[in-house]
């Protein structure tokens, strides 16, 4: 089966720790894209990577770094720097548009972070 | 900053009645549109996307996109209590020259089917 797969589903985390969030796709896109979606809010996009070894910071980047070392996978890691990090964190993925065009983009299934 | 604009709702409609939900955006460049559905505590699942001007139809799902009206609206016929969800409409921009482009969310459209 192809897919984007999150780990874990739900993550509990003390203030001051950092965490990574895990996102793995077998769907042999080239574009990977991390979300932040809190309450009666819309998706807002912290880091996106077209490429191996290459990304880009999102609208809400600060606190947060990532890494694309393999085409299947885009790590992204909350640090203590993070103000308010409890939310709701979708990973996505989709195949490279050309210019104009951006193809569709699909979700895993989610983590979900509280810190206390 | 681009902008996309949904009524938040809630929009209550009864089961078998059509479903209208709209989205504007503010980017005249923008040339991909999609519907999300997201079911509460789940992830959006993609249900439409169009590209071209007009109607576009899937089963009981009808995307229309006018761009000089920077309007997309979904249509759901026969709606059933199963549609009940949050729709979600994202756009793309170009936000360089190299043709890097990201998708902008609305806030989303609660939906409720009443049996």
């Amino acid at each position: 089966d192809g897919g984007i797969t999150q780990s874990p589903k739900y993550l509990f985390r003390k203030e001051g720790q950092n965490v990574t969030l895990s996102c793995e796709q077998n769907l042999n896109h080239d574009a990977m894209y991390w979300y932040r979606q809190d309450p009666g809010q819309g998706l807002r996009l912290i880091y996106y990577s077209q490429i191996v070894n290459d990304f880009q910071k999102g609208d809400i980047a600060e606190g947060y770094s990532v890494s694309r070392e393999k085409k299947e996978s885009f790590p992204l890691t909350v640090t203590s720097a993070q103000k308010n990090p409890t939310a709701f964190y979708l990973c996505a993925s989709s195949i490279e548009g050309s210019s104009g065009v951006f193809y569709e983009q699909y979700f895993g299934p989610g983590t979900r972070l509280t810190v206390t | 900053q681009k902008e996309v604009e949904q009524n938040s709702g809630p929009l209550s409609v009864p089961e078998g009645a059509i479903a209208s939900l709209n989205c504007t955006y503010s980017d005249r460049g923008s040339q991909s549109f999609f519907w999300y559905r997201q079911y509460s505590g789940k992830s959006p699942e993609l249900i439409m996307s169009i590209y071209s001007n007009g109607d576009k139809e899937d089963g009981r799902f009808t995307a229309q996109l006018n761009k000089a009206s920077q309007y997309v609206s979904l249509l759901i016929r026969d709606s059933q209590p199963s549609d009940s969800a949050t729709y979600l409409c994202a756009v793309n921009y170009q936000i360089s020259n190299f043709g890097n482009e990201k998708l902008t969310f609305g806030t989303g459209t609660r939906l409720t089917i009443i049996p």
